[in-house]
């Protein structure tokens, strides 16, 4: 199984709101990340958690406040957002630490795809 | 720094036709190079992937061989079709990195 799962689907939020989206993943895996895509363009990287730590945050706005509660889970509290912020939101996870060709392959969920109106 | 150059698109082909997207990289040290699709409204799906030099990786008829002395990692399809309609994304990783390095994507759209 390597199926990473995120809800919402699709989330529309006013500048004003607070909403969160989630990320799930039973494979095991102990670094998951955030992903944002604008329309035409790959995917940037957002934050990384490994072992429950977050060990890569790429100078993001603090309107995006990641969590991972357990090992299994991440999540993306989003507060007070722009219309810029208006993308897809990727999760993804992959195994950690130690040597192996699987090692780095990052699995992806769906998405949520985010509208900030 | 390390970085990922593909062919721009869009790439528009007929069905049955040979596909060739292009794809190469800079990188400091030995990365693990991958192919990721992306179909119309969905995430990335990890396509095929190749960890060292000759490696040849290949999924759904798609194959990409790891080439050190061209720094390359082309993706190839004998005869593509409709089903194949999406946008490729190569990337890069390297040892004991988790920061995933994309190109710019390539739109491939096949006409029946």
């Amino acid at each position: 199984d390597t199926e990473v799962t995120q809800t919402p689907k699709h989330l529309v939020m006013g500048m004003t709101n607070k909403k969160s989206l989630k990320c799930e993943q039973h494979m095991g895996h102990r670094a998951m990340y955030w992903y944002k895509q604008k329309a035409k363009k790959p995917p940037e990287l957002m934050f990384v958690y490994s072992y429950e730590k977050l060990s890569i945050n790429e100078s993001v706005p603090s309107r995006f406040s990641p969590e991972c509660p357990n090992s299994s889970l991440l999540n993306l509290h989003l507060h007070a957002l722009q219309p810029e912020d208006s993308a897809l939101y990727l999760c993804a996870s992959s195994q950690e630490g130690g040597s192996g060709d699987l090692q780095e392959t990052q699995y992806f969920g769906p998405g949520t795809r985010l509208l900030v109106l | 720094g390390d970085s990922v150059t593909q062919m721009e698109g869009p790439v528009t082909l007929s069905e049955e036709a040979f596909l060739t997207i292009n794809c190469t990289y800079t990188a400091t040290g030995y990365p693990s190079l991958f192919w990721y699709v992306q179909y119309p409204g969905e995430g990335l799906q990890l396509l095929l992937k190749a960890t060292k030099a000759d490696d040849k990786g290949s999924n759904k008829g798609f194959e990409a061989t790891y080439r050190k002395e061209t720094t390359s990692f082309h993706l190839e399809k004998g005869s593509v079709q409709v089903s194949d309609s999406a946008v490729y994304f190569c990337a890069l990783i390297l040892d004991n990195n988790n920061d995933m390095r994309f190109g710019a994507g390539t739109r491939l759209t096949v006409k029946p």
